[in-house]
């Protein structure tokens, strides 16, 4: 079975860093495109970023690029997201997600609140 | 970036209703369109991808139809379970994109 648990989040500053994890199982990590998806309050979804499995590949939403930053630790059978110089806006539920060309956000993790405000 | 447009954006319907919602690439996607449910408070849930294949353990009142720029999402017979607000989702190039969403209400 499919398992992703994501970990992290919490308040921070605007201007401040957070680093979120996911934990991985029950699947080839190694092999598999992983995503990050947010969604801010009573908002609706957006994705942020994409690593491909050996972490040679990654791709971000325009809103994010320079300041935050996707990886793997593929021993581990994690992803990261880290991420800096946060605003307001980036205050969202963030998931994790196991991505495929063919079948799209296959499997989600049950979400890591970031909130940032001063 | 390829724009999706959901409509309607909320729905009222009764158990038994045949439900369609709609969405709207702003370019060609082809097939690479996923649609999926979203209860509060959860993770979204893939209902269907590739437009029109369905979810393994989806139930068969869900279908999915389109090609191009127009898609729809179809449920036959509207269930309680079934409340909950629907994306539409292209991944036919970068950036993904999401639809706004559709909340389906009980009427």
């Amino acid at each position: 079975e499919v398992q992703l648990v994501e970990s992290g989040g919490g308040l921070v500053q605007p201007g401040g860093s957070l680093r979120l994890s996911c934990a991985a199982s029950g699947f080839t990590f190694s092999a598999s495109w992983m995503s990050w998806v947010r969604q801010a309050p009573g908002k609706g979804l957006e994705w942020v970023a994409n690593i491909k499995g050996d972490g040679s590949e990654k791709r971000y939403v325009d809103s994010v690029k320079g300041r935050f930053t996707v990886s793997r630790d593929n021993p581990k059978n994690s992803l990261y997201l880290q991420m800096d110089n946060l605003r307001a806006d980036d205050s969202a539920v963030y998931w994790c997600a196991k991505y495929s060309g063919s079948y799209s956000f296959e499997n989600w993790g049950q979400g890591s609140l970031v909130t940032v405000s001063s | 970036d390829i724009q999706m447009t959901q409509s309607p954006s909320t729905l009222s319907a009764s158990i038994g209703d045949r439900v369609t919602i709609t969405c709207r690439a702003s370019q060609s996607i082809s097939y690479w369109l996923a649609w999926c449910q979203q209860k509060p408070g959860k993770p979204p849930k893939v209902l269907i991808y590739k437009a029109s294949t369905l979810e393994s353990g989806v139930p068969s009142r869900f279908s999915g139809s389109g090609s191009g720029t127009e898609f729809t999402l179809t449920i036959s017979s509207l269930q309680p379970d079934d409340f909950a607000t629907y994306y539409c989702q292209q991944y036919d190039s970068y950036p993904i994109t999401f639809g706004g969403g559709t909340k389906v209400e009980i009427k």
